[in-house]
This record gives structure tokens, C-alpha cells and sequence, in this order.
């Protein structure tokens, strides 16, 4: 079993709607949860780190549910911009202390 | 302020072949993280080094080495390349414990 599992891809929306992503962790002491972004042959960028208590940044929600090992990233009013690969991440340690473990990723086309 | 830098960009090697990459870290970072990631995949943890001394390493063979010089660029060295080892291979630096930044990545193809 991966360590960090998501949904398969890819998502094709339209500009607007709103889409879920979900990543399940087998690691039950994992400490820090993230989601980043990667756009096409570049680099992994950090969109937004994920809390037990929820987080908001704008049109990104994101939500954790330690007990079933769970996260989750919702995107409100879709942008054609969004376009992109999303990956959850997992990190043993506090912050980002050592390795960060990556799901596959699942990609998101938005469409006109 | 710079980002963090990789050299090469691309890279071919054939099977058999020795490749070195370079990493230049954020200035005032003392970590930097070394990623393989393969088509379709997400990236998969290689090493970490802080000052200079390995903290982590990853399920890689004894065939990857690397290592952090005193002003904290890094080298990841991969011996007896197999088509697998084909990927982008990422670079992150990090002050210590949080956040990584990415580099943009060497893109090594191996024939």
C-alpha cells in the first residue's frame, strides 16, 4: 500500500464549478500535512499546509481528519489558471522536518 | 532573492554512465532535500542533508551519493545509470525544519 494515496485522474471542469480532492495516509504518526501545485514540467510549489481545525486561503479549503488518516482540498469557482497537477503531501515531523512524502498527484483542467 | 538553483537543466546519459547534479540552496538555507520523480508520479524522497551531515535517506540504492559543502550547495551523484533512473530530479532547501522550496529540477534521460 503507497503511503500517501489520491483520487485518480484528471479532473476536467468547467471555469467556475467547484472540485474535491481527497488523499488518504497509512502513517498514523505522521505530524504535517500539505498540498502543493505543479504545473507542467515544473517544479513542486507549496499551495497551502492543511490543520485539523480546517484552513481557508481564498477559494482553497483545506480540511484534515486525523482519526481516518484523511485530507482534503476543495477548489470554489474553478479558474482556467487552476490548471494543474495537486499533490498531497505527508511530512513524519513537525513543519516540514525531513522528508516530505508525496502522493501521486491528480490533475485538474479547467476548462472555458 | 534567488531562488534555488539546479545545474543542468537536461541531461543525457546512456546506460553505464556516471551523472553529478548540482544544487545551489536559498541563500541563508542550511537544507537541502533531494527528489526523484518519474513521469505520472509524484516526487520520492532520495536524501536530506543540515549542515553538511546526512538527516535522512530515502529506499534509493547505493548507487546515489550526495553531499552538502561548507557553503551548502549539494551534489547528487548517481553511478551505474539504468534506463529507471530516467526522472527530474528536484532540489529543496529549507532554513532547518520548514518550509522546502523547489528548484526547477534536472530532467536526466538515460538511453
Amino acid at each position: 500500500r503507497k503511503e500517501v494515496e489520491q483520487d485518480p485522474g484528471p479532473f476536467n471542469v468547467p471555469e467556475g464549478a467547484t472540485v474535491a480532492f481527497n488523499c488518504t495516509y497509512s502513517n498514523s504518526a505522521s505530524q504535517s500535512f500539505f498540498w502543493y501545485r505543479q504545473d507542467c514540467r515544473k517544479e513542486p510549489k507549496l499551495l497551502m499546509s492543511v490543520y485539523s481545525s480546517g484552513n481557508e486561503d481564498g477559494r482553497f479549503t483545506a480540511q484534515l481528519n486525523r482519526a481516518s488518516q484523511y485530507i482534503s482540498l476543495l477548489i470554489r469557482d474553478s479558474k482556467l489558471s487552476d490548471s494543474a497537477t495537486y499533490l498531497c503531501v505527508v511530512s513524519p515531523l513537525y513543519n516540514q522536518g525531513g522528508k516530505l512524502i508525496f502522493g501521486q498527484g491528480t490533475e485538474l483542467s479547467v476548462k472555458p | 532573492d534567488a531562488g534555488v538553483t539546479q545545474s543542468p537543466t537536461h541531461l543525457i546519459k546512456t546506460r553505464g554512465q556516471h551523472v553529478t547534479l548540482r544544487c545551489s540552496p536559498i541563500s541563508g538555507h542550511k537544507s537541502v532535500s533531494w527528489y526523484q520523480q518519474v513521469l505520472g508520479q509524484g516526487p520520492q524522497f532520495i536524501f536530506q542533508y543540515y549542515e553538511k551531515e546526512e538527516r535522512g535517506r530515502g529506499n534509493f540504492p547505493d548507487r546515489f551519493s550526495a553531499r552538502q559543502f561548507p557553503n551548502y550547495s549539494s551534489e547528487l551523484n548517481v553511478n551505474a545509470l539504468l534506463l529507471g533512473d530516467s526522472a527530474l530530479y528536484l532540489c529543496a532547501s529549507s532554513r532547518d525544519t520548514d518550509t522546502q522550496y523547489f528548484g526547477p529540477g534536472t530532467r536526466l534521460t538515460v538511453l
